[in-house]
């Protein structure tokens, strides 16, 4: 069975600071990894995601993340935090079994909070 | 396009009745998801559908539920008889054909409250 993880309940980050957000994954076969954001009474947005090709993703609103197969990891990143970044990050993978069909395994999600 | 919608936007209904959402994918998309997320159990698969056909409903939590497509453009999600702990915000999202490298677009939700 496919699983992910998002070790992180929250994170603090000071706007203008770096920010990352963790992931790891379990999956048979290559994944297919993917961030969502969740904005307040909203539903979830795709900000990027990984199929094949060079590990560093680049996605939506300055957000990119890194495949790392050797230590099954997805970190969503972005160089400097806005407040306006504050909201409900989740990760997702999608296994490649024909087995897996269309299936999105989330994350528990991580809250970030970016402050002045 | 108007991306998935869904309705209502708030259901506030009494334990015992019966509970209809909606969902309307988006044009196109063939593949389409009911999720439910508390903060509890955070966001579950309920069900999915190919080509208007229930192809995982492993999610589906009881008997209570149920869910139909009778066309690309509708499904709907049914609980009857509604309990307090189904109290959740429903999802619904859709994906495009060939839908494996594909992300999914979530519509707004539908939160409902069993009293």
């Amino acid at each position: 069975a496919q699983s992910v993880a998002q070790p992180e309940d929250q994170v603090n980050v000071a706007e203008g600071n770096p920010l990352t957000v963790k992931c790891t994954y379990s999956v048979s076969g290559n994944p297919y990894l993917f961030w969502y954001v969740q904005y307040p009474n909203r539903g979830l947005q795709f900000l990027l995601k990984y199929i094949t090709g060079d590990n560093l993703v680049k996605g939506s609103y300055g957000f990119e993340a890194e495949f790392n197969k050797s230590q099954t990891s997805f970190h969503l990143k972005k160089p400097s935090a806005l407040v306006s970044d504050s909201a409900l990050y989740f990760c997702a993978v999608r296994g490649l079994l024909t087995g897996g069909g269309n299936k999105l395994t989330f994350g528990t999600g991580t809250q970030l909070k970016v402050e002045l | 396009d108007a991306g998935v919608i869904q309705s209502p936007r708030h259901e506030v209904t009494e334990m015992g009745q019966e509970v209809t959402l909606r969902c309307k994918p988006i044009s196109g998309h063939d593949y389409l998801f009911w999720y439910r997320q508390t903060m509890m159990r955070g966001l579950e698969l309920l069900i999915y559908f190919n080509n208007n056909v229930p192809i995982d409903d492993s999610g589906m939590p009881e008997d209570r539920f149920s869910a139909k497509m009778p066309n690309a453009s509708f499904s709907t999600l049914k609980i009857q008889p509604s309990e307090p702990r189904d109290s959740a915000v429903y999802f619904c999202a859709s994906s495009p054909p060939r839908g494996r490298n594909n992300e999914q677009f979530f519509g707004p939700g539908t939160r409902l409250t069993v009293l």
